[in-house]
Protein backbone atom coordinates (compact mmCIF):
# COMPACT_ATOMS: atom_id res chain seq x y z
CA UNK A 1 0.00 0.00 0.00
CA UNK A 2 1.23 3.46 -0.45
CA UNK A 3 0.30 5.10 2.76
CA UNK A 4 -2.23 7.74 3.63
CA UNK A 5 -1.73 9.97 0.38
CA UNK A 6 -2.00 13.80 0.66
CA UNK A 7 -2.44 16.46 -2.04
CA UNK A 8 -0.91 18.83 -2.91
CA UNK A 9 2.65 18.42 -0.94
CA UNK A 10 3.01 22.76 -1.04
CA UNK A 11 0.22 25.37 -1.40
CA UNK A 12 0.90 28.83 -1.77
CA UNK A 13 -1.74 31.07 -2.12
CA UNK A 14 -3.53 34.70 -1.33
CA UNK A 15 -5.47 35.96 1.65
CA UNK A 16 -9.00 35.20 0.81
CA UNK A 17 -8.60 32.79 -1.93
CA UNK A 18 -10.41 29.37 -1.37
CA UNK A 19 -7.73 26.31 -0.37
CA UNK A 20 -9.15 22.30 -0.65
CA UNK A 21 -6.63 19.88 0.60
CA UNK A 22 -7.13 16.48 -0.29
CA UNK A 23 -6.50 13.03 1.34
CA UNK A 24 -6.80 9.07 -0.18
CA UNK A 25 -6.54 7.09 2.92
CA UNK A 26 -5.61 3.51 3.60
CA UNK A 27 -7.01 1.13 1.71
CA UNK A 28 -9.52 -0.84 4.52
CA UNK A 29 -9.22 1.25 7.05
CA UNK A 30 -12.55 3.00 8.14
CA UNK A 31 -11.39 6.09 10.46
CA UNK A 32 -9.54 9.53 9.09
CA UNK A 33 -8.21 12.26 11.28
CA UNK A 34 -7.24 15.95 10.27
CA UNK A 35 -4.51 17.37 12.08
CA UNK A 36 -2.67 21.04 11.51
CA UNK A 37 0.47 21.18 12.98
CA UNK A 38 2.05 24.96 13.83
CA UNK A 39 5.21 25.63 15.92
CA UNK A 40 3.23 27.37 18.02
CA UNK A 41 0.27 25.25 18.86
CA UNK A 42 1.77 21.35 17.82
CA UNK A 43 -0.65 19.10 16.37
CA UNK A 44 -4.36 20.03 16.66
CA UNK A 45 -7.05 17.48 15.53
CA UNK A 46 -9.47 19.48 13.85
CA UNK A 47 -11.93 16.74 12.89
CA UNK A 48 -12.39 13.24 12.30
CA UNK A 49 -14.70 10.80 10.53
CA UNK A 50 -15.93 7.02 10.93
CA UNK A 51 -17.51 5.53 8.23
CA UNK A 52 -17.33 8.36 6.47
CA UNK A 53 -19.05 9.65 8.58
CA UNK A 54 -17.70 12.91 10.72
CA UNK A 55 -17.86 12.07 14.47
CA UNK A 56 -16.28 15.52 16.28
CA UNK A 57 -15.62 18.52 14.53
CA UNK A 58 -15.17 20.73 17.45
CA UNK A 59 -11.84 21.29 16.56
CA UNK A 60 -12.46 23.08 13.48
CA UNK A 61 -11.15 26.64 14.37
CA UNK A 62 -14.10 28.33 12.29
CA UNK A 63 -17.14 28.27 10.04
CA UNK A 64 -14.39 28.95 7.10
CA UNK A 65 -13.07 25.65 7.77
CA UNK A 66 -15.32 22.29 5.93
CA UNK A 67 -14.43 19.33 5.45
CA UNK A 68 -16.19 16.67 3.84
CA UNK A 69 -15.37 12.10 2.92
CA UNK A 70 -17.97 11.38 0.35
CA UNK A 71 -16.83 7.69 0.32
CA UNK A 72 -14.65 5.48 1.99
CA UNK A 73 -11.50 6.59 -0.50
CA UNK A 74 -11.45 10.27 0.03
CA UNK A 75 -11.84 13.21 2.02
CA UNK A 76 -11.56 16.94 1.43
CA UNK A 77 -10.55 19.89 3.91
CA UNK A 78 -11.27 23.37 2.52
CA UNK A 79 -10.76 26.60 3.66
CA UNK A 80 -12.30 29.84 2.47
CA UNK A 81 -11.83 32.44 2.44
CA UNK A 82 -8.46 31.65 3.53
CA UNK A 83 -5.77 33.80 6.33
CA UNK A 84 -2.43 33.58 7.05
CA UNK A 85 -2.73 32.35 10.65
CA UNK A 86 -4.21 29.49 8.83
CA UNK A 87 -0.89 28.76 7.84
CA UNK A 88 0.44 25.54 8.97
CA UNK A 89 0.96 21.86 7.42
CA UNK A 90 -1.97 19.53 7.90
CA UNK A 91 -1.76 16.07 8.10
CA UNK A 92 -4.23 13.53 6.99
CA UNK A 93 -3.90 10.23 8.85
CA UNK A 94 -6.11 6.92 9.04
CA UNK A 95 -6.35 3.95 11.05
CA UNK A 96 -8.20 0.75 11.31
CA UNK A 97 -10.82 1.76 13.78
CA UNK A 98 -11.20 4.12 16.21
CA UNK A 99 -8.64 2.27 19.19
CA UNK A 100 -7.05 0.67 17.02
CA UNK A 101 -3.65 -1.32 18.41
CA UNK A 102 -1.96 -0.13 15.14
CA UNK A 103 -2.08 3.39 15.71
CA UNK A 104 -2.72 6.25 12.90
CA UNK A 105 -0.96 6.10 9.80
CA UNK A 106 -0.01 9.75 9.26
CA UNK A 107 0.51 11.53 5.65
CA UNK A 108 3.34 13.41 4.62
CA UNK A 109 1.37 16.58 5.08
CA UNK A 110 0.52 19.83 2.66
CA UNK A 111 2.41 23.04 3.58
CA UNK A 112 -0.26 25.99 3.44
CA UNK A 113 1.85 29.13 2.83
CA UNK A 114 -1.40 31.76 3.21
CA UNK A 115 0.21 35.34 2.41
CA UNK B 1 -9.57 19.64 30.33
CA UNK B 2 -6.82 16.92 29.19
CA UNK B 3 -3.29 17.90 28.98
CA UNK B 4 -0.16 16.68 28.08
CA UNK B 5 3.05 17.43 29.18
CA UNK B 6 6.53 16.75 27.68
CA UNK B 7 9.92 17.97 28.35
CA UNK B 8 9.97 20.85 26.16
CA UNK B 9 14.50 21.07 26.19
CA UNK B 10 15.86 18.11 23.66
CA UNK B 11 17.74 15.20 24.90
CA UNK B 12 21.58 14.59 24.15
CA UNK B 13 22.84 11.26 24.66
CA UNK B 14 25.60 9.23 23.67
CA UNK B 15 25.24 6.58 21.28
CA UNK B 16 24.49 3.15 23.17
CA UNK B 17 22.50 4.49 26.25
CA UNK B 18 19.15 4.12 26.98
CA UNK B 19 16.97 7.15 26.40
CA UNK B 20 14.00 8.40 28.35
CA UNK B 21 11.50 10.17 27.67
CA UNK B 22 8.59 11.46 29.99
CA UNK B 23 4.88 12.20 29.61
CA UNK B 24 2.56 13.41 31.63
CA UNK B 25 -1.08 13.69 31.68
CA UNK B 26 -3.38 15.67 33.90
CA UNK B 27 -7.09 14.79 34.79
CA UNK B 28 -8.14 11.32 33.90
CA UNK B 29 -6.26 8.55 32.78
CA UNK B 30 -7.19 7.91 29.25
CA UNK B 31 -8.13 4.47 27.83
CA UNK B 32 -4.86 4.25 25.42
CA UNK B 33 -1.76 5.86 25.20
CA UNK B 34 0.35 6.16 21.88
CA UNK B 35 3.95 7.12 21.09
CA UNK B 36 4.77 8.49 17.38
CA UNK B 37 8.14 9.56 16.01
CA UNK B 38 7.97 12.35 13.83
CA UNK B 39 11.26 13.52 11.71
CA UNK B 40 11.43 16.92 10.10
CA UNK B 41 9.44 17.78 7.09
CA UNK B 42 7.75 14.34 7.68
CA UNK B 43 4.21 13.10 9.44
CA UNK B 44 4.44 10.98 12.73
CA UNK B 45 4.99 7.54 12.34
CA UNK B 46 3.34 5.43 15.16
CA UNK B 47 5.26 3.39 17.51
CA UNK B 48 3.55 1.36 20.16
CA UNK B 49 0.31 1.89 22.03
CA UNK B 50 -0.60 0.80 25.44
CA UNK B 51 -3.90 0.46 26.88
CA UNK B 52 -5.00 1.24 30.47
CA UNK B 53 -4.79 -2.20 31.80
CA UNK B 54 -1.05 -2.72 30.33
CA UNK B 55 1.81 -1.64 32.64
CA UNK B 56 4.51 -2.18 29.96
CA UNK B 57 5.09 -3.06 26.48
CA UNK B 58 7.86 -3.72 24.68
CA UNK B 59 9.14 -3.64 20.64
CA UNK B 60 12.69 -4.54 19.45
CA UNK B 61 14.88 -1.85 21.57
CA UNK B 62 11.40 0.13 22.67
CA UNK B 63 9.84 0.19 25.88
CA UNK B 64 7.01 1.62 27.03
CA UNK B 65 5.47 1.75 30.51
CA UNK B 66 1.72 3.15 32.14
CA UNK B 67 1.93 4.51 35.15
CA UNK B 68 -1.74 5.44 35.49
CA UNK B 69 -1.58 6.52 39.43
CA UNK B 70 1.56 8.97 38.60
CA UNK B 71 -0.24 9.79 35.57
CA UNK B 72 2.78 9.03 33.39
CA UNK B 73 4.26 6.98 30.74
CA UNK B 74 7.54 6.81 30.26
CA UNK B 75 9.32 5.67 26.99
CA UNK B 76 12.87 4.21 26.43
CA UNK B 77 15.39 3.77 23.56
CA UNK B 78 17.63 1.26 24.45
CA UNK B 79 20.97 0.82 22.59
CA UNK B 80 20.58 4.32 21.27
CA UNK B 81 21.45 4.77 17.85
CA UNK B 82 21.91 8.13 15.83
CA UNK B 83 19.41 7.14 13.54
CA UNK B 84 17.40 6.98 16.52
CA UNK B 85 17.75 11.09 16.50
CA UNK B 86 13.92 12.64 16.05
CA UNK B 87 10.80 14.42 17.83
CA UNK B 88 8.95 11.91 20.04
CA UNK B 89 5.27 12.42 20.76
CA UNK B 90 3.00 11.30 23.29
CA UNK B 91 -0.54 11.12 22.45
CA UNK B 92 -3.65 9.78 24.25
CA UNK B 93 -7.16 9.79 23.87
CA UNK B 94 -9.86 12.34 25.46
CA UNK B 95 -11.46 9.95 27.50
CA UNK B 96 -14.75 11.98 26.16
CA UNK B 97 -16.50 8.83 25.32
CA UNK B 98 -15.36 9.30 21.44
CA UNK B 99 -11.70 8.91 20.00
CA UNK B 100 -10.35 12.39 20.18
CA UNK B 101 -6.97 11.77 20.40
CA UNK B 102 -4.64 14.91 21.50
CA UNK B 103 -1.02 14.85 20.92
CA UNK B 104 1.95 16.39 23.61
CA UNK B 105 4.54 19.05 21.94
CA UNK B 106 6.68 16.14 21.12
CA UNK B 107 10.68 16.09 23.11
CA UNK B 108 13.58 16.16 20.51
CA UNK B 109 16.19 13.42 20.60
CA UNK B 110 19.55 13.99 19.71
CA UNK B 111 21.74 10.61 20.09
CA UNK B 112 25.58 11.57 19.43
CA UNK B 113 27.74 9.21 18.09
Amino acid sequence: DAGVIQSPRHEVTEMGQEVTLRCKPISGHNSLFWYRQTMMRGLELLIYFNNNVPIDDSGMPEDRFSAKMPNASFSTLKIQPSEPRDSAVYFCASSLGLGSSDGYTFGSGTRLTVV
Amino acid sequence: SQKIEQNSEALNIQEGKTATLTCNYTNYSPAYLQWYRQDPGRGPVFLLLIRENEKEKRKERLKVTFDTTLKQSLFHITASQPADSATYLCALDMGTGGFKTIFGAGTRLFVKA
